[in-house]
């Protein structure tokens, strides 16, 4: 089914330790987005990407890398987990960037 | 400074209520959408507005860009329509959302 496939729906890592969330699009989407949701926070942009080759920052991408080889996939790296990213985090991708939004499922992470 | 407001923050209405969620934001957008999100769940995208009114099954989502002010509306509420709904706009200026922090909506059967 076409959509957004994140990968992994759970995790738990220990202080220090690095991973990456996997973010995959099949509908030819130029523009793909990282989201963080804490409670009472709602959505934050960490990271996001108008095309290929092309990343840029959002409001809280401390912590946090990104690349875009490909228009299909986004992953984004934790690079030495902390506590304070203890998160549910969404991918989404977008023809445009203004509409036409499709979410991912979420990763739900746990930083111990 | 938040530039969605959302209200209420929490909601609870008998099955079968007519229910109001209103979004107020203090930037020029060009798109405002609604999105739903079921508990433990993704998030779907309901309407896109940039202006007047849209209607899908049992929900209608109103904007009034002067007031800058959008509300979102279920009729005949429905257990399953129970979720967190978000308000999000797409300013003129820029290239990311603005996300309000939701309203949760517990429809009681």
């Amino acid at each position: 089914n076409a959509g957004v496939t994140q990968t992994p729906k759970f995790q738990v890592l220990k202080t220090g330790q690095s991973m990456t969330l996997q973010c995959a699009q099949d509908m030819n989407h130029e523009y793909m987005s990282w989201y963080r949701q804490d409670p009472g926070m709602g959505l934050r942009l960490i990271h996001y990407s108008v095309g290929a080759g092309i990343t840029d920052q959002g409001e809280v991408p401390n912590g946090y890398n990104v690349s875009r080889s490909t228009t299909e996939d986004f992953p984004l790296r934790l690079l030495s987990a902390a506590p304070s990213q203890t998160s549910v985090y969404f991918c989404a991708s977008s023809p445009t960037g203004r509409y036409g939004y499709t979410f991912g499922s979420g990763t739900r992470l746990t930083v111990v | 400074k938040n530039e969605v407001e959302q209200s209420p923050q929490n909601l609870t209405a008998q099955e079968g209520e007519f229910i109001t969620i209103n979004c107020s934001y203090s930037v020029g957008i060009s798109a405002l959408h609604w999105l739903q999100q079921h508990p433990g769940g993704g998030i779907v995208s309901l309407f896109m507005l940039s202006s007047g009114k849209k209607k899908h099954g049992r929900l209608i989502a109103t904007i009034n860009i002067q007031e800058k002010h959008s509300s979102l509306h279920i009729t005949a509420s429905h257990p399953r329509d129970s979720a967190v709904y978000i308000c999000a706009v797409w300013p003129n200026t820029g290239n990311q959302f603005y996300f309000g922090t939701g309203t949760s909506l517990t429809v009681i059967p």
